[in-house]
């Protein structure tokens, strides 16, 4: 069982380029979230969804478009990257009852120069 | 949710008892307390949950007063890989809640 994967680890971007980070889970949980991390700091979250074609912003969204055709993914895109936006990025899910707990991803380290 | 607030930072040494406390004043009555232990270049972990009283499970203990305004976190015999950011989350996790993290706990533990 995978749990939470996400792509790549590390990613370096100029300003203005755009990317992709992906996150999948094989968990078929319903939430899913996405948080950055800057160093020394605690999690920030950006978007989060609760199913299918489903999405809301969380407490630092722009910046990030997020989509979420099938349950296992929940891409998050940049669409013109900035150095305010180096940070170590993290992906979580989690089944869709009360109190259930998330499980994170292994993270993706992004440098914007 | 509920704002907490936790401790900056703590020191301890090995073999100690390492007690975090976390403060929830306006804790509400279907919030849940869960704690999650990260480790540097990784992605934080659940490592325990309660609703009020005691709970414990391999990894550690949780103690919640009766007025749940507070809650503690207790590792017994830390160990120098017990050195980890510890957040305390409080919440109803109802299905469309969004889950905040705090700033946490930032634990070293000294040989």
């Amino acid at each position: 069982n995978a749990g939470v994967t996400q792509t790549p680890k590390f990613q370096v971007l100029k300003t203005g380029q755009s990317m992709t980070l992906q996150c999948a889970q094989d968990m078929n949980h319903e939430y899913m979230s996405w948080y950055r991390q800057d160093p020394g700091m605690g999690l920030r979250l950006i978007h989060y969804s609760v199913g299918a074609g489903i999405t809301d912003q969380g407490e630092v969204p722009n910046g990030y478009n997020v989509s979420r055709s099938t349950t296992e993914d929940f891409p998050l895109r940049l669409l013109s990257a900035a150095p305010s936006q180096t940070s170590v990025y993290f992906c979580a899910s989690r089944s869709q009852g009360s109190n259930e707990k998330l499980f994170f991803g292994s993270g993706t380290q992004l440098s914007v120069l | 949710l509920a704002k907490t607030t936790q401790p900056i930072s703590m020191d301890s040494y090995e073999g100690q008892e390492v007690n975090i406390t976390c403060s929830h004043n306006n804790i509400a009555t279907n919030d849940y307390i869960t704690w999650y232990q990260q480790f540097p270049s990784q992605g934080p972990r659940f490592i325990i949950q309660g609703y009020k009283t005691k709970v414990t499970n391999e990894v550690a203990s949780l103690f919640i007063p009766a007025d749940r305004k507070s809650s503690t976190l207790s590792l017994p015999r830390v160990s120098l890989s017990d050195t980890a950011v510890y957040y305390c989350l409080v919440g109803g996790y109802s299905s469309a809640s969004k889950i905040i993290f705090g700033s946490g706990t930032r634990l070293s533990i000294r040989p």
